[in-house]
């Protein structure tokens, strides 16, 4: 079945640091991939999106790429802030389906 | 305007209590979704509603009984709940059922059962 792998969390970095954080995923056919951010007491916003390959989502600072070839859609940040600390879910929808399948989540902290 | 609202935000009940959740989006979205979340856990789907007819239910306990009364409002129903049950209930919504269509979620509604 589909799944989406994550790195462990916690990642904590100092403000200003290059932020990644690796997503891989298995899928049958040609999924959608998703990057959803979750700050302390909210729910789940969108942060960026790429439906094919090569597609690269982007917003607030945040990109990622569709990497078809080796199945991964790592999230990069050039300089992070304090107030990017949050939780970051990788995502997939695949096979003209509506069903999202998580990763485990990754827990940011970004210190002064 | 990608908005999605939850009501009530909070909710303590006891397990013998009946109580409801409510979901609204006005953005013409033809699918619907419950999800439910755990601390430190993704969220998990619950129930799927397209073009306001169940399409998923991913094996949830009959105390959650979801409702779509029209294609701008989504419920879910709770009656005899257990304290396992307390977590964040996640409102989400899509375009259309698509593998391409992005799903947008509300705020959540904490719930604590006692």
């Amino acid at each position: 079945g589909d799944s989406v792998t994550q790195m462990e969390g916690p990642v904590t970095l100092s403000e200003e640091a290059f932020l990644t954080i690796n997503c891989t995923y298995t899928a049958t056919g040609y999924p959608s991939l998703f990057w959803y951010v979750q700050y302390p007491g909210e729910g789940l916003q969108l942060l960026l999106k790429a439906t094919k390959a090569d597609d690269k989502g982007s917003n607030k600072g945040f990109e990622a790429t569709y990497r078809k070839e080796t199945t991964s859609f790592h999230l990069e940040k050039g300089s992070v802030q304090v107030s990017d600390s949050a939780v970051y879910f990788c995502a997939l929808k695949a096979g003209g389906g509506n069903k999202l399948t998580f990763g485990t989540g990754t827990q940011l902290k970004v210190e002064l | 305007d990608t908005e999605v609202t939850q009501t009530p935000k909070h909710l303590v009940m006891g397990m013998t209590n009946k109580k409801s959740l409510k979901c609204e989006q006005h953005m013409g979205h033809r699918a619907m979704y419950w999800y439910k979340q755990k601390a430190k856990k993704p969220p998990e789907l619950m129930f799927v509603y397209s073009y306001e007819k169940l399409s998923i239910n991913e094996s949830v306990p009959s105390r959650f009984s979801p409702e779509c009364p029209n294609s701008s409002l989504l419920n879910l129903h709770l009656h005899a709940l257990q304290p396992e049950d307390s977590a964040l209930y996640l409102c989400a919504s899509s375009q259309d059922p698509g593998a391409g269509d992005t799903i947008y979620f509300g705020e959540g509604s904490w719930l604590t059962v006692v």
